[in-house]
């Protein structure tokens, strides 16, 4: 496709389940990021990713967050033992290199609300 | 890394111009500034970035003294479809890695 996809769109979990949310980049883009958008809030950095090297991973709230990207192109952000406060809209953006100069195109997020 | 500090809210009417100016004071060599623009349930769109001086595309100006420590988005003759968040971004690249800050942004409301 064009631009970045992601699914799914929304996710509806019981508090403790496990959850994984899929990013499909931009074909050929090097950089892939995710973010954390709280309601009325910026979007706040989880991870990045240059290929399948994870580079930074500072913004990981808790080690029930993992990310990977194992071909360097598609990423799966998983989050086991969901909690209430995981409750967010989860975006995921690419971009063309590896610079952090190039914009970043984002998709249009997966809604994740924890009962 | 560089913190960003936008107008929390702006109102403005169609057909004005519209200027909402982003403080970077920590801005650093090598970061470029860039804007986004956001509706509810989209992600942010990228609208405009520059490094120095004035960048002009189809959709807005941008802005930048030669300090860098502030930039400003122009948006000329808005409408309602202009109606959104928008977010001042600056870079900051640290070891291996490119972390990037959003702030709170600035919601701004286009009137008829």
């Amino acid at each position: 496709g064009a631009g970045v996809s992601q699914s799914p769109r929304y996710k509806v979990a019981k508090r403790g389940q496990d959850v994984a949310l899929r990013c499909d980049p931009i074909s050929g883009h090097v950089s892939l990021f995710w973010y954390q958008q709280a309601l009325g809030q910026g979007p706040e950095f989880l991870t990045y990713f240059q290929n399948e090297a994870q580079l930074d991973k500072s913004g990981l709230p808790s080690d029930r967050f993992f990310a990977e990207r194992p071909e360097g192109s598609v990423s799966t952000l998983k989050i086991q033992r969901t909690q209430q406060e995981d409750s967010a809209v989860y975006l995921c953006a690419s971009s063309l290199d590896g610079t952090g100069n190039q914009p970043q195109h984002f998709g249009d997020g997966t809604r994740l609300s924890i009962l | 890394l560089a913190k960003t500090t936008q107008p929390i809210s702006m109102d403005s009417y169609e057909g004005q111009e519209v200027n909402i100016t982003c403080s970077h004071n920590n801005i650093a060599t090598n970061d470029y500034i860039t804007w986004y623009q956001q509706f509810p349930s989209q992600g942010p769109r990228f609208i405009i970035q520059g490094y120095k001086t004035k960048v002009t595309n189809e959709v807005a100006s941008l802005f930048i003294p030669a300090d860098r420590k502030s930039s400003t988005l122009s948006l000329p003759r808005v409408s309602l479809s202009d109606t959104a968040v928008y977010y001042c971004l600056v870079g900051a690249r640290n070891t291996g890695g490119f972390k990037t800050i959003f702030g709170a942004g600035t919601r701004l409301f286009v009137k008829a």
